[in-house]
């Protein structure tokens, strides 16, 4: 089955730029979504279809995506993005049932 | 604005059922879906499946296909998830969340415990 595979955590400094990768071999490659989950709390769209920002989400987050791997950009990082982050998309192989990745805790300190 | 507001928290034995509901508001529902995702104590995101409120098209994870049955009320707005035979490791907090092209607004969340 699809798999998406991201690393456990990331840590960065405030206002230096955080880079979470979420890597899957479908081909052809479904769209990425990252959700921002803090603690206790339900999780929220930072990134839709790759690189797409929704309203009200800050401008220091961005999306990319190139080959296997889609990347979730967190620029000029606040201590207030200190939150887990999961990449979402897929699987084509199996009538499109979603998939997670396994996370990434972010920690700004 | 969009809404989902769930029930409240369940704690069940081993082999019994739990039926969570999700109700919507601040959107026209059958222009939707409700994909439900599950979160075990300390881990990540779970998928576990998707209703379309428009037809009850359903699609559910492969390892809960045969105990999960997702609905919706029209009438009312709300989704249910219902999950059968219940085990230890299916305790977890279940959210409900609208899908449009993608799962957007999510619901607050109902935890489910199950233990004997």
């Amino acid at each position: 089955s699809y798999e998406l595979t991201q690393p456990p955590s990331v840590s960065v400094s405030p206002g230096q730029t955080a880079r979470i990768t979420c890597f899957g071999d479908a081909s052809p490659k479904p769209y990425v979504y990252w959700y921002q989950q803090k603690s206790g709390r339900a999780p929220v769209l930072v990134i839709y279809e790759d690189n797409k920002r929704p309203s009200g989400i800050p401008e220091r987050f961005s999306g990319s995506s190139s080959g296997t791997m889609a990347t979730l950009t967190i620029s000029g990082a606040q201590v207030d993005d200190e939150a887990d982050y999961y990449c979402y998309s897929t699987d084509i192989s199996a009538d499109h049932r979603g998939v997670f990745g396994g996370g990434t805790k972010v920690t700004v300190l | 604005q969009v809404q989902l507001v769930q029930s409240g928290a369940e704690v069940k034995k081993p082999g019994a059922s739990v039926k969570v509901s999700c109700k919507a508001s601040g959107f026209t529902f059958t222009r939707y879906g409700i994909s439900w995702v599950r979160q075990a104590p300390g881990q990540g995101l779970q998928w576990v499946g998707w209703i379309s409120a428009y037809n009850g098209n359903t699609l559910y994870a492969q390892k809960l296909q045969g105990r999960v049955t997702m609905t919706t009320d029209r009438s009312t707005s709300t989704a249910h998830m219902e999950l059968r035979s219940l085990k230890s490791d299916d305790t977890a907090i279940y959210y409900c969340a609208r899908r449009g092209e993608h799962i957007d607004y999510w619901g607050q969340g109902t935890l489910v415990s199950v233990y004997s």
